[in-house]
């Protein structure tokens, strides 16, 4: 049982736009502590997407975006493309636990 | 270019010890944090702990603590993870990942390529 929870799947067309949440409380997001998303693709290291919340790495496409309000955060996709198929982690640190945590991760299934 | 390279996949026994490694380049080792991060197979993330090379502060997951030990040698720019007796359940993919900050950071802007470790009898 993750700390962050995520749905385990999403699915969406070509060219529609997925959102996937990350739950936590208010020991972890809720108690302000910053969002980041990673991207998986099968067989490779995670690759940071969104940092801080809301931020973007350089080389990271517009189509991605996350937001965070109260105790969860979101990561929005849109214009989805095949290459887009992959597992979403959410990250963050819980103070209760004094460590960071992981969301359970998302299978993003493009239809 | 900033690189964070592994050592090669490993087999090993229940009980045996083992040291994985990360060798970093291309920036300060003494200016970030080096985490390391289980996968088990077909699982999601797990983080286990990070250490501050320039220091040596070190932090473990409570799920990992005293489990493994997490060290760093700021000479050759090396981080290490090590466990003293092997369980078959350490049988995962493990990730070293550098970020700027413990908290409050800019996440895990860089990451090995990751070193399969295999316990079995």
């Amino acid at each position: 049982q993750s700390v962050l929870t995520q749905p385990p799947s999403v699915s969406g067309a070509p060219g529609q736009r997925v959102t996937i949440s990350c739950t936590g409380s208010s020991s972890n997001i809720g108690a302000g502590y910053d969002v980041h998303w990673y991207l998986q693709l099968p067989g490779a290291a995670p690759k940071l997407l969104i940092y801080s919340n809301t931020n973007r790495p350089s080389g990271v496409p517009d189509r991605f975006s996350g937001s965070k309000s109260g105790t969860s955060a979101s990561l929005a996709i849109t214009g989805l493309r095949a290459d887009d198929e992959a597992d979403y982690y959410c990250q963050s640190y819980d103070g209760s636990l004094s460590g960071v945590v992981f969301g359970g991760g998302t299978k993003l299934t493009v239809l | 270019e900033v690189q964070l390279v592994q050592s090669g996949a490993e087999v090993k026994k229940p009980g045996e010890s083992l040291k994985i490694s990360c060798k970093t380049s291309g920036y300060s080792f003494t200016s970030y944090w080096i985490g390391w991060v289980r996968q088990m197979p077909g699982k999601g993330l797990e983080w286990m702990g990070v250490i501050y090379p320039g220091d040596s502060d070190t932090r473990y997951s409570p799920s990992f603590q005293g489990q493994v030990t997490i060290s760093a040698d700021k000479s050759i720019n090396t981080a290490y993870l090590q466990w003293s007796s092997l369980k078959a359940s350490d049988t995962a993919i493990y990730f070293c990942a550098r970020s700027d900050r413990y908290i409050y950071g800019s996440g895990n802007d860089y990451w090995g390529q990751g070193t399969l470790v295999t316990v079995s009898s």
